[in-house]
């Protein structure tokens, strides 16, 4: 079946720094890519979606690149904020999107 | 405003018990989901459902049922809660490609 293989965390970073979290993933059709934010407290919410190999997605500061050949979509941030304080998670689906395979999610802690 | 609702959201209950977890949605999805949160494990799918009177097993449906008696509710029962089910648990509706997550319920079995 599908896996998706992501940085573990805890990762805490300095406000400021920049952010990359790994996210490489296995299937054996064409996916839809997808990173996840879950905020403390709350249900987790659609950060961005790509689903073309070689497009680059993005929202809020966040952006990845999904890379077909690599079967990788590593995201990242230039400067974070404390607000940025989640946990992530990097999720694919396949055929006619209705099912999401989940990775095991990064925390992010960012100290002011 | 979409809006995925859970209840109850934090319930205790002991081993061999009976669990009711309940969702609604406002959103008019066809498809409605189940998960459990787990660290080390990220989220889970227990059970879905394309539409009323529908249930599909996830990968992770062991010990768990699922009901969905219309459009907008769709509920997760445990027959027999083990410790072993003690957990987080957000239901989700959804379309093509994007789901909508509620704010969870969290669920302990003594």
């Amino acid at each position: 079946g599908d896996s998706v293989t992501q940085t573990e965390g805890p990762v805490t970073l300095s406000e400021g720094t920049s952010l990359t979290v790994n996210c490489s993933y296995e299937t054996k059709q064409y996916p839809t890519l997808f990173w996840y934010v879950q905020y403390p407290g709350e249900g987790p919410q659609l950060l961005f979606k790509v689903p073309k190999a070689n497009e680059k997605g993005s929202s809020r500061g966040f952006e990845a690149t999904y890379n077909k050949e690599a079967t990788s979509f590593h995201l990242q941030k230039a400067s974070v904020q404390e607000s940025d304080s989640a946990v992530y998670y990097c999720a694919l689906s396949e055929g006619m999107g209705y099912k999401l395979t989940f990775g095991t999610g990064t925390s992010l802690l960012v100290d002011p | 405003e979409a809006a995925v609702t859970q209840s109850p959201r934090n319930k205790v209950a002991v081993t061999g018990g009976k669990v009711t977890l309940s969702c609604n949605q406002t959103n008019n999805h066809n498809n409605m989901y189940w998960y459990r949160q787990d660290t080390g494990h990220g989220l889970r799918l227990i059970h879905y459902s394309y539409g009323a009177g529908s249930t599909e097993k996830g990968d992770i449906p062991d010990g768990y049922k699922a009901s969905r008696p219309s459009q907008e509710n769709f509920s997760l029962i445990l027959e027999l809660a083990t410790p072993s089910q003690t957990s987080v648990y957000f239901c989700a509706s959804g379309g093509h490609y994007e789901q909508y997550f509620g704010p969870g319920t969290r669920l302990t079995v003594l």
